[in-house]
């Protein structure tokens, strides 16, 4: 059964201290690893795809990775408008459905 | 701009009532889905559409039916409400044919039964 866990579930952060979010991962013939932004009350907004092991991509103060089990999503001297959850989701090959993981809440205090 | 709207932003009804959401995307997308979203659970997966008039059960399509006359419109329906449906309803639609994967996410209907 394909499982996408996040963690930690919550994590407060003062601005400018760096930290990483993890996803780990078994998605049957994992087509992509998709991370979202989500605030609170609103839908999930994209940030990433990463589809092979090995690849990065950036955009402000956030960038992700993807290893063959995990990605992580470091998050380099936040600010308070970095708060929010961030969901990690796995795109199947075989159906192109995703499963997403449950969320990282990030709170950044200025 | 990519754009999902839903129907309403909060809606409460009372058990036993028939609930329609609507979803409507202006991105000519051939792919949609429902999914709801409750703490500690994530989001997951009601029914999805590949195509007009084509749909497909999710992981959790139990007390819930879908519709699609249009390609820009995709309806979830509750036939019977119930309080275990109180939850967060995202529609969302996706392309392959545009050469992209990623879900484009509506707004989101809060969904409350009393």
């Amino acid at each position: 059964e394909d499982q996408v866990t996040q963690s930690p579930e919550a994590l407060r952060l003062q601005e400018g201290e760096s930290s990483s979010l993890n996803c780990s991962y078994t998605v049957s013939g994992l087509r992509g690893l998709f991370w979202y932004r989500q605030d609170p009350g609103k839908g999930p907004e994209f940030l990433f795809t990463l589809y092979s092991a090995g690849e990065e991509k950036e955009k402000e103060r956030l960038k992700a990775t993807l290893t063959k089990k995990e990605s992580f999503l470091h998050i380099t001297a936040p600010k308070p408008e970095d708060s929010a959850t961030y969901l990690c989701a796995g795109l199947r090959s075989n159906d192109y459905k995703l499963s997403f993981g449950a969320g990282t809440t990030v709170t950044v205090r200025a | 701009d990519v754009k999902v709207t839903q129907s309403s932003r909060y809606l409460v009804k009372r058990t036993g009532e028939k609930v329609f959401l609507e979803c409507v995307q202006d991105m000519d997308h051939e792919n949609m889905f429902w999914y709801r979203q409750d703490p500690g659970l994530g989001l997951r997966l009601i029914y999805f559409s590949y195509d007009v008039k084509m749909k497909e059960k999710g992981d959790i399509p139990e007390g819930y039916s879908v519709s699609r006359e249009k390609k820009e419109r995709f309806s979830l329906i509750l036939e019977s409400a119930s309080t275990n449906q109180t939850s967060m309803y995202l529609c969302a639609s996706s392309s392959f044919a545009q050469g992209g994967n990623e879900q484009f996410f509506g707004p989101g209907t809060r969904l409350t039964v009393l």
